[in-house]
């Protein structure tokens, strides 16, 4: 049973600041997949990760992927104040369970609060 | 486009009753899936679908629950009888392929009295 665990589930941290949140995961996968969600909201994409090796930036925000580690990495470099929010990373088995896409498996999701 | 459209929106009943949940996919994508997300269990994979198949329904979580994909811009989520245990968000998410990301409609908070 793939497991993905993130942490930490809760951050507070001050604008200006950089920080890492780290997302593990139990079993072989070369796709790995970040989303933001705010309060009461849905889902929104952030990265796509499908080589070990990947890297990805938008903005402040800068998302790694090592699949021998099956550990994936968000970068925060300078928060503001509108990078709060809740971050997923997920997982998808792929090819690795027998068939092309699979459902997603999240992380418990990472807590995320920017104070100015 | 779009995106992916999900109705509705918010939905309340009472124990027994059956609820039906929609959701139309953005066009051109061959997968759909069916999540769920409480507070106390996150997000959870109920079913997915490729081109209009269902291929892994191990989510799901009783017999309760059902769903259909009779063709490709349409799909429901069944409950029937619904559980106060059954409140929760329903995001209904499609993609392209395999390797895309997928993308979330809005969501559907259910709840049940």
């Amino acid at each position: 049973e793939l497991k993905v665990e993130q942490n930490p589930l809760f951050l507070s941290m001050q604008e200006g600041k950089n920080y890492t949140i780290y997302c593990n995961y139990s079993t072989t996968s070369d796709r790995l997949y970040w989303y933001r969600q705010d309060p009461g909201k849905s889902l929104e994409s952030l990265f796509v990760l499908l080589s070990n090796g990947a890297v990805k930036q938008e903005g402040r925000l800068m998302a790694s992927l090592d699949t021998k580690a099956r550990l994936s990495t968000l970068h925060i470099t300078a928060a503001v104040h509108d990078l709060s929010a809740t971050y997923f990373c997920a997982v998808d088995m792929g090819p690795f369970s027998g068939g092309g896409a699979d459902g997603l498996t999240f992380g418990k999701g990472t807590h995320l609060i920017i104070q100015p | 486009d779009a995106g992916v459209i999900q109705s509705p929106r918010h939905e309340v009943t009472e124990m027994g009753q059956e609820v039906t949940l929609r959701c139309k996919p953005i066009s051109g994508h061959d997968y759909l899936f069916w999540y769920r997300q409480t507070m106390m269990r996150g997000l959870e994979l109920l079913i997915y679908f490729n081109n209009n198949v269902p291929i892994d329904d191990s989510g799901m979580p009783e017999d309760r629950f059902s769903a259909k994909m009779p063709n490709a811009s349409f799909s429901t989520l069944k409950i029937q009888p619904s559980e106060p245990r059954d409140s929760a968000v329903y995001f209904c998410a499609s993609s392209l392929d395999s390797y895309n990301e997928q993308f979330f409609g809005p969501g559907t908070r259910l709840t049940v009295l």
